[in-house]
């Protein structure tokens, strides 16, 4: 089934700690997302990649970063530098369209806890 | 700028019951698409529609309708005899074609069915 794949479900990250949260797609999409959801609150956008080796940033990119590698995968890192992480953290992809009003489709989401 | 406002924050139905979530944005583009999503309690965020802005007709599916009013920067949802598998929250998003890249969500609006 197509689809998009997020792990873990669950990640814990001490203080100081780097963690990398994946995110794999084969949808054949060339855009991908990154948001994170705080509790009772709207998405907002961390990073987003248009094509393979490129990638911009969204409102809320301090503290995080992004590599794209490879189509199908957009790996998220949250760096010691984001002193709030916690959050329910979702990737997303769609197709490329003019601007960026293509549907974009979710993942499961990683909800990420600070010990 | 682009705005999505959902003043809805939280409502509860019993189930059967019509319910209808209001959505009003903000553009200064004259194409743009407009969603909405669903976000039940595991997390993942389903697509229900996309509409464009060329498009005013109300949509039907099932038990669930849009009416897209521009008169109004209006985009609200109703389910109609609402049942307890509704129960989520429901995000309502906006992407313009010719002025930034991505989606604004609006905050959603948390929908509890009671039996």
């Amino acid at each position: 089934d197509g689809g998009i794949t997020q792990s873990p479900k669950y990640l814990f990250r001490k203080e100081g700690q780097n963690v990398t949260l994946s995110c794999e797609q084969n949808l054949n999409h060339d855009a991908m997302y990154w948001y994170r959801q705080d509790p009772g609150q709207g998405l907002r956008l961390i990073y987003y990649s248009q094509i393979v080796n490129d990638f911009q940033k969204g409102d809320i990119a301090e503290g995080y970063s992004v590599s794209r590698e490879k189509k199908e995968s957009f790996p998220l890192t949250v760096t010691s530098a984001q002193k709030n992480p916690t959050a329910f953290y979702l990737c997303a992809s769609s197709r490329m369209g003019q601007g960026s009003q293509e549907t974009q489709y979710f993942g499961p989401g990683t909800r990420l806890l600070v010990l | 700028a682009q705005k999505v406002t959902q003043a809805q924050t939280e409502i509860s139905v019993v189930e059967k019951e019509d319910v209808t979530l209001d959505c009003v944005y903000e553009t200064r583009d004259t194409t743009y698409y407009l969603f909405w999503y669903k976000q039940p309690p595991s997390g993942e965020l389903v697509f229900l529609i996309r509409r464009n802005s060329f498009d005013e007709q109300n949509e039907i599916s099932g038990r669930y309708s849009w009416n897209f009013q521009k008169s109004t920067s209006s985009f609200n949802f109703t389910i109609t005899a609402s049942q307890v598998v509704d129960s989520a929250v429901y995000f309502c998003a906006l992407s313009e074609r010719n002025y930034g890249q991505n989606f604004v969500f609006g905050p959603g609006t948390r929908l509890s069915v009671l039996p």
